[in-house]
């Protein structure tokens, strides 16, 4: 069936530097991409999306580019801040609108 | 503007009971899911509902069921709560299929004793 999966956590970030999230899937078909971003104590919100190959997602300094040669969708921004600490994931979206999510990765920014 | 809630945002029961927990969405969306989040595991579909009185089980539908009277609410009941049920609930809402985005509700935190 579908999956997702995501370099495990945490991930440990000094301010301003590079971050890169790892994502891969398997799935049939031509699925959606996203990645879902939750801040402590809240619930998910939807971060970027990408719905075909070589489409690319950003929002808020974050990219991804849906790879379909190599079934990833790599979260990467080129300065992290204290307020990107948080829990990311990766979903995918194929059969009747369901996600399917990666385990998460915490991320964690030190000034 | 347009939300989705979810109550109570805590509850602590005892293994047996039943419990409810309640998802309502002013998005006016047809579509709305249950999801179960653990450590390790991300989030897990429970059950789903494309519109009312459709109801469909997920990938960890076991011990739970649920029931769509109107568009705006999905309410989960656990018939005999387990200490493996124990967990951060999400509630997700959806207008349409494949592209769309799926809007969550701020999580209710169970735990069975």
């Amino acid at each position: 069936g579908d999956s997702v999966t995501q370099m495990e956590g945490p991930v440990t970030l000094s301010e301003e530097a590079c971050l890169t999230i790892n994502c891969t899937y398997t799935a049939t078909g031509y699925p959606s991409l996203f990645w879902y971003v939750q801040y402590p104590g809240e619930g998910l919100q939807l971060l970027l999306k990408a719905t075909k190959a070589d489409d690319k997602g950003s929002n808020k300094g974050f990219e991804a580019t849906y790879r379909k040669e190599t079934t990833s969708f790599h979260l990467e921004k080129g300065s992290v801040q204290v307020s990107d600490s948080a829990v990311y994931f990766c979903a995918l979206n194929n059969q009747g609108g369901k996600l399917i999510f990666g385990q998460g990765t915490e991320l964690s920014v030190k000034p | 503007d347009a939300e989705i809630t979810q109550s109570p945002r805590h509850k602590i029961t005892e293994t047996g009971r039943q419990v409810t927990l309640a998802c309502h969405q002013t998005w006016n969306h047809n579509n709305m899911f249950w999801y179960r989040q653990d450590l390790g595991h991300g989030l897990r579909l429970i059950h789903y509902s494309y519109g009312v009185h459709d109801t469909n089980k997920g990938e960890v539908s076991d011990g739970y069921s649920v029931s769509r009277s109107n568009t705006e609410d999905l309410p989960l009941t656990l018939e005999s709560a387990a200490s493996s049920q124990t967990s951060v609930y999400f509630c997700a809402s959806s207008e349409s299929f494949q592209q769309d985005t799926q809007y969550f509700g701020p999580g209710t935190r169970l735990t069975v004793l």
